[in-house]
């Protein structure tokens, strides 16, 4: 699976949009770009995730450039439950491997 | 998306003994994996948990450590075996589900103090 960077750590105001960018630069064509989050050691929560186009759910929008190199998470109006460690991650379809990396910590302030 | 609960959700054991990690999902899933986390790091997948037959690992987990077993579609369990403090840890189970897309969803883990 290919490798993915995000940022350490980010800031966020409560009540606006956190946007968070990951970079995938070696995404193979079937590769799927998933987002996941975890809140304070519990299990990771699955966000949303995206192949080529962009993606809306009832939690976010997931913004994939067109070269698929990057791709950005959006939350909306991010509140204080939104605070966790953010993670990207690249995802074969039928490999059922998902590699976590180090993620990023968003923290939401007041 | 599936319901996934863990048994124990914590437990604090002796060095030397086992314990055993009880993952149920509330509907038949495809896949079973357990994965680790050790204290400040990200997560790493451990097994895939296999109905009826022995559970692959991934490099540097072996069955003696961590046996699995997985009787049917909607349940799994990992022992540690022979604990000692290095394995501290929180433990997650996360399922991909029947006629589902590929995502993987998590229990809400197990976390592990070993004295």
């Amino acid at each position: 699976d290919a490798k993915t960077t995000q940022p350490t750590s980010m800031d966020c105001a409560e009540g606006r949009a956190a946007n968070l960018p990951c970079n995938h630069s070696t995404i193979s064509g079937n590769e799927y770009v998933y987002w996941y989050r975890q809140i304070h050691s519990q299990g990771p929560q699955y966000i949303i995730h995206g192949l080529k186009n962009n993606e809306t759910n009832e939690m976010a929008s997931l913004i994939i450039t067109e070269d698929r190199k990057s791709s950005t998470l959006i939350l909306p109006h991010a509140t204080l439950r939104d605070t966790a460690v953010y993670y990207c991650i690249v995802y074969g379809a039928g490999s059922y491997q998902l590699t976590f990396g180090k993620g990023t910590k968003l923290s939401v302030i007041p | 998306s599936a319901v996934i609960s863990q048994k124990p959700s914590r437990d604090i054991c002796q060095r030397g003994t086992s314990l055993t990690i009880q993952c149920q999902v509330d509907s038949q899933v495809t896949m079973m994996f357990w994965y680790r986390q050790q204290p400040g790091q990200s997560l790493t997948l451990i097994a895939t948990a296999n109905q009826g037959s022995e559970a692959t690992y991934e490099s540097g987990f072996v069955i003696d450590k961590f046996p699995i077993s997985r009787p049917n579609l909607t349940f799994s369990t990992l022992t540690v075996s022979n604990m000692s403090p290095e394995d501290s840890s929180i433990y997650l189970c996360s399922v991909v589900g029947l006629g589902s897309t590929d995502t993987q969803y998590f229990g809400p883990g197990t976390r592990l103090t070993v004295l």
